[in-house]
């Protein structure tokens, strides 16, 4: 059972331009929603997360759109850079009885930013 | 380097073999994490840990798979009996326990296993 559908599985864009990837989740008790990135031979690292109580959250070319009613969220990333070139995976947040967060990920979305 | 840190980065063995894998958390990190990626896929959580007891485990780990936090500062990943299925990344994370919010969790590069 997958609790968040990622999608595209890839994805190319020119420098400079918009990349686009979408999620989306069936669960409503998860209560934060993360978006990761991963370089090759690296482990994933935080890029930028969102409460399911705001709509939508900038940090600087990256900004994630949340739309609760629809279960969906997106990630956006202006004026993409190669150096942007890695695999990104959405993730959804429940907190267990224990109080620890589970971290449930898409399957990831692999950008290439052509040059 | 303060990260957290996985060893070894690579394990090649043979089917039936057993392995073992270590992480060595943030230090103040209180809690630990063990996660399984398969190519094309995201993480799948397997385990966790707050301090030395572990606190949760995903019907992914089976009775092969052994985790461990002693003094609640490093853990290994044991697998027995390895088999093909089990070729993944083992990724560790941890993170500091506090509040009510979401503590992120900081992943190590993985180890790598080859079950041939």
């Amino acid at each position: 059972q997958q609790q968040v559908k990622q999608s595209p599985q890839s994805l190319i864009v020119q420098k400079g331009g918009i990349s686009i990837i979408n999620c989306a989740y069936e669960n409503t008790a998860f209560d934060y929603f993360p978006w990761y990135q991963q370089f090759p031979g690296k482990g994933p690292a935080l890029l930028i997360a969102i409460r399911p109580d705001v709509s939508e959250k900038k940090e600087g070319r990256f900004t994630i759109s949340f739309n609760k009613s629809a279960k969906q969220f997106s990630l956006h990333i202006m004026d993409s850079q190669p150096g942007d070139s890695a695999t990104y995976f959405c993730a959804a947040v429940w907190r267990g009885n224990s109080g620890y967060s589970t971290l449930t990920f898409g399957k990831g979305t692999m950008l290439l930013v052509s040059p | 380097d303060t990260g957290v840190s996985q060893d070894p980065r690579h394990k090649i063995t043979k089917r039936g073999q057993n392995v073992t894998f270590r992480c060595d958390p943030i230090s103040e990190h209180n809690r630990l994490y063990w996660y399984r990626q398969t190519l094309g896929q995201g993480p799948e959580f397997l385990t966790y840990f707050q301090n030395e007891a572990q606190l949760e485990k995903s019907r992914l780990l089976s009775d092969r798979f052994s985790a461990e936090r002693p003094k609640g500062s490093f853990s290994t990943l044991e697998i027995q009996r390895t088999e093909q299925g089990d070729s993944a990344m083992y990724l560790c994370a941890s993170s500091l326990q506090g509040g009510s919010s979401y503590n992120e969790q900081f992943f190590g590069p993985g180890t790598r296993l080859t079950v041939l």
